[in-house]
C-alpha cells in the first residue's frame, strides 16, 4: 500500500527560527513529490520535485528530494507569522488510477 | 482506517460527453471540497459543501460543472459536454469541520479527447 508520512505532525516556533519539515514515502511507480501550504480552501502549490539532490528554492523556502532514501525536506528560514499553516506533502504516482497520495500534513505555528 | 475514496480513478471521455465523478468522504466528516488540478499546478478550488448544503461554488469554471451531496455524505461532480480544457485531476477532500486539516482522496484523472 502506498504511504506518505510527515513529521513532525505539529510544530510551534518563534519568528526568526528556521524549521525543517520531513516527508518520507513508500510508493510504487513514483512520478513526483509535491509540497503545498494549506491555509484556507485550496492548498497553495510550493514545489514539485522529480530529481534527487537538486534543491528548489523560493524566497525563504527550499526543498530537496532524495529518491534513494525516499524522503524530502522542506526548509523555512527566518520564519514569519504568515508562515503558520499546514504543510502538505503529496506523491504523484504513475499507477493506473492512483494519482496522488497525501501525507497527513505538518501544522506549523509561528509565534510573534 | 478508511480514507477518502474517489471513483473512477481514471476516466477518458470524448469531447461533448457528460461525466460523473464520485467522492466518498471519511465517515462523519461534515465538510467536503472539490478541486481541479491541472498538470504541474496546484489544486484549484471548485466547490464546498457543509453536510448537504453547497455553501460555496465560486470556483466552478462554468455552468457545465455541477456538484451535489444530497444526503450529506457521498458527493458527485458532474461535467456536461466535456471540453479538452476539462482534462485534469479532480481531487476531493473532506474534513471534520471548517477549512483545516482536509484529507484528500487519490483523485480522478479525467482526459478529454
Amino acid at each position: 500500500e502506498d504511504k506518505v508520512v510527515q513529521s513532525p505532525l505539529s510544530l510551534v516556533v518563534h519568528e526568526g527560527d528556521t524549521v525543517t519539515l520531513n516527508c518520507s514515502y513508500e510508493v510504487t511507480n513514483f512520478r513526483s513529490l509535491l509540497w503545498y501550504k494549506q491555509e484556507k480552501k485550496a492548498p497553495t502549490f510550493l514545489f514539485m520535485l522529480t530529481s534527487s539532490g537538486i534543491e528548489k528554492k523560493s524566497g525563504r523556502l527550499s526543498s530537496i528530494l532524495d529518491k534513494k532514501e525516499l524522503f524530502s525536506i522542506l526548509n523555512i528560514t527566518a520564519t514569519q507569522t504568515g508562515d503558520s499553516a499546514v504543510y502538505l506533502c503529496a506523491v504523484e504516482t504513475d499507477n493506473y488510477g492512483q494519482n496522488f497520495v497525501f501525507g497527513p500534513g505538518t501544522r506549523l505555528s509561528v509565534l510573534p | 482506517g478508511a480514507g477518502v475514496s474517489q471513483s473512477p480513478r481514471y476516466k477518458v471521455a470524448k469531447r461533448g460527453q457528460d461525466v460523473a465523478l464520485r467522492c466518498d468522504p471519511i465517515s462523519g466528516h461534515v465538510s467536503l471540497f472539490w478541486y481541479q488540478q491541472a498538470l504541474g499546478q496546484g489544486p484549484e478550488f471548485l466547490t464546498y459543501f457543509q453536510n448537504e448544503a453547497q455553501l460555496d461554488k465560486s470556483g466552478l469554471p462554468s455552468d457545465r460543472f455541477f456538484a451535489e451531496r444530497p444526503e450529506g455524505s457521498v458527493s458527485t461532480l458532474k461535467i456536461q459536454r466535456t471540453q479538452q480544457e476539462d482534462s485534469a485531476v479532480y481531487l476531493c477532500a473532506s474534513s471534520l469541520s471548517g477549512y483545516h486539516e482536509q484529507y484528500f482522496g487519490p483523485g480522478t484523472r479525467l482526459t478529454v479527447t
